[in-house]
């Protein structure tokens, strides 16, 4: 059965620094990974997602993710945090053929700190 | 383009009480979404509407919900009887296509509280 693990469930970071949010994802193949935020209020918007290729993948608002096959790792980073990066982040698999749902990770809440 | 709404935002009910959330997905996409978070959770999937039918429904909990889609437009999810445990966010969401390449457009979600 497919699984996503986020490991860290509240982070805090100082506005500029660097981010670094964990995924690990279990599945047969490689699925399809996604990236959502959901800042107070609002739903879900989705940041980036990787199918094939380049396993680096460029998202919106900076953000970025590195799909690591030998670590079946997903992690998210961010060079320079700003404070309205301050949310919560969902990491979640997909099967390829698009009919079996999303599994999503428990989610990390991000704060920002001056 | 207005994006998935839903209404209300926020219901607060006793156990035992009926509630139905309701969902407007994006004008157009046949497949809509509905998602289950539980305090301190995951993401739960409930189930999957293409246009009016039911593509999947394996992640209701129970049959004290049911969801229905008339018209494959918009969508409700009832509540009946509600219990304490089926307190949390529910969230909507909606797709063009049935393929992940395809955007799913969440809601704002409803939070539900059962007293």
């Amino acid at each position: 059965a497919q699984s996503v693990t986020q490991p860290d469930i509240h982070i805090t970071v100082s506005e500029g620094a660097s981010l670094e949010l964990r995924c690990n994802y279990s599945y047969g193949a490689t699925p399809y990974l996604f990236w959502y935020v959901q800042s107070p209020g609002q739903g879900l918007q989705l940041l980036l997602k990787y199918f094939s290729g380049d396993t680096l993948v460029q998202g919106i608002k900076g953000f970025e993710a590195e799909f690591k096959r030998s670590q079946s790792s997903f992690n998210l980073r961010k060079p320079s945090v700003h404070w309205s990066d301050a949310a919560e982040y969902f990491c979640a698999v997909g099967a390829p053929s698009g009919n079996t749902p999303l599994v999503f990770g428990k989610g990390t809440r991000l704060s920002v700190i001056a | 383009e207005a994006g998935v709404t839903q209404f209300p935002s926020h219901s607060v009910i006793e156990k035992g009480q009926t509630v139905t959330l309701r969902c407007d997905p994006i004008s157009g996409h046949d497949n809509l979404y509905w998602y289950r978070r539980v305090m301190g959770k995951e993401i739960k999937f409930l189930l999957h509407f293409v246009k009016e039918s039911k593509q999947d429904e394996s992640g209701m909990p129970n049959n004290r919900f049911l969801a229905e889609r008339t018209g494959g437009t918009y969508s409700t999810l009832k509540v009946q009887p509600a219990e304490l445990e089926d307190s949390g966010v529910y969230f909507c969401a909606s797709s063009l296509r049935l393929d992940w390449k395809y955007e799913q457009f969440f809601g704002p979600g409803t939070r539900l509280t059962v007293l």
